[in-house]
């Protein structure tokens, strides 16, 4: 069966450090990979997606960038953490178009 | 459009109660619609999800209701109990390979 891990689970970094997210799946091969982040009491906002190694799509600009080094590892970064940039980050792995995307557990970053 | 409006954004039934949550969507070019839940602090879950040549799909106490020409689907739950108390996002892919998520509903469910 598929897992997905995503670590760590919670962060508390100040305004203008950098930041590592990482999250990698287990038990599939060649996976679509997305990084979400949702807000306090909102919904889903897609951040980065990913349909192989070193292909990286951004659907909205900021100062967060994703990489995806190996075929089942995906990273979300950043150089200088901004205090909107706090929320709950979801890893999710799909096996491509107009299929079920599974979600991780979640990281949640707060940015003082 | 690629938006997907979700309502209502709360929602508070009693046990045993049918809640229900609706969504419309504007893009025809929308293929495949999934419902998840989401408990506090935990990722979202697949919850039941239906393509737009059925109108209706059902999956123990969960129902999704479909309706194309309308452009509109909405998740019903039957004898809803307090551990159905979670956020449910509707959701739907566009036309490549991303989601597009409603919004959320908040469901707490009282004994």
């Amino acid at each position: 069966s598929q897992t997905i891990h995503q670590w760590p689970a919670t962060l508390v970094q100040p305004v203008g450090s950098p930041l590592s997210l990482e999250c990698t799946v287990e038990g599939t091969s060649n996976p679509n990979l997305y990084w979400y982040r949702q807000a306090a009491g909102r919904g889903l906002q897609l951040l980065f997606y990913s349909v192989g190694i070193g292909q990286i799509s951004s659907e909205v600009p900021q100062n967060l960038s994703a990489s995806r080094p190996q075929d089942r590892q995906f990273i979300l970064s950043s150089k200088k953490l901004l205090l909107s940039d706090s929320g709950f980050y979801l890893c999710a792995w799909g096996r491509g178009v107009l299929e079920t995307q599974y979600f991780g557990p979640g990281t949640r970053l707060l940015v003082l | 459009q690629q938006q997907v409006k979700q309502s209502p954004q709360s929602l508070i039934v009693q046990k045993g109660g049918i809640s229900i949550i609706n969504c419309a969507y504007e893009n025809t070019a929308f293929d495949y619609f999934p419902w998840y839940q989401q408990f506090p602090g935990k990722g979202p879950a697949l919850l039941i999800a239906i393509r737009p040549d059925v109108s209706e799909k059902k999956e123990g106490r969960f129902t999704i209701s479909f309706n194309k020409s309308a452009k509109q689907f909405s998740l019903h739950i039957m004898d809803s109990q307090p551990g159905d108390s979670a956020t449910y996002f509707c959701a739907a892919w566009r036309n490549t390979d991303k989601l597009i998520f409603g919004t959320g509903t908040r469901l707490q469910v009282f004994p």
